[in-house]
């Protein structure tokens, strides 16, 4: 069964911590998604990798950075967490040939 | 720049009915569309996939047709379960483009 596996699916960090968040995937896919949703305002694309250590900016990449060294592992980064950032974080990924996206389970980080 | 509506924002039905989902999209020059389902805090998982060169696909007791030309695309669900209970968010895609826009989803419910 193909999958997309986020680390953790509950985290609780403090004030200017360094947060990483680690996403797999087992299905060989050259691109993948890190979104996050927030309640009335729908899932927003924070970066995107479409090759190893290839990165795109997204829609709201302030805050944020991101790391993919190797294929199958996409990881977002937030250098310093400040509570604008508590939120369900997403990871999908898709390959380059079909547009069908598979996403993880989530995880839904607090910052306090 | 692309934006997705969802309407209604939720929607509560007695188990059996036939319901429509709406979705409306303000560029149509999309690549595909796609509708997910999201169960309460978990990850989002691909219903169905319509390229812009076709106008329905259907899947079970789901249909979703397209529209591009007046920005519009429904979800029709047939003869709804309780299991059917969830959130449906519909994301285009743009031509050129790996990433996904988000509608921010119709929240269902079912009642036995």
């Amino acid at each position: 069964d193909v999958k997309v596996t986020q680390s953790s699916r509950y985290l609780v960090k403090r004030t200017g911590e360094k947060v990483f968040l680690e996403c797999v995937q087992d299905m060989d896919h050259e691109n993948m998604f890190w979104y996050r949703q927030d309640p009335g305002l729908g899932l927003r694309l924070i970066y995107f990798s479409y090759d190893v250590k290839m990165k795109e900016k997204g829609d709201i990449p302030e805050g944020y950075s991101v790391s993919r060294e190797k294929k199958e592992r996409f990881s977002l980064i937030l250098e310093s967490a400040s509570t604008n950032q508590t939120s369900m974080y997403l990871c999908a990924s898709s390959p380059h040939d079909r547009p069908v996206y598979t996403f993880g389970s989530g995880t839904r980080l607090t910052v306090v | 720049k692309q934006e997705v509506t969802q309407i209604p924002a939720a929607l509560s039905v007695p188990e059996g009915e036939n319901l429509v989902l709406n979705c409306s999209f303000t560029d149509s020059a999309i690549y595909n569309l796609q509708w997910f389902r999201q169960d309460p805090g978990k990850g989002l998982t691909s219903l169905l996939l319509i390229q812009s060169s076709q106008r329905e696909q259907t899947s079970g007791r789901l249909n979703a047709s397209l529209d591009k030309s007046s920005g519009r695309s429904t979800l029709y669900i047939a003869a709804s379960q309780p299991g059917d209970s969830a959130t449906y968010l519909c994301a285009v895609r743009a031509s050129g483009t790996y990433k996904y826009i988000f509608g921010t989803g119709t929240r269902l419910k079912v009642l036995a």
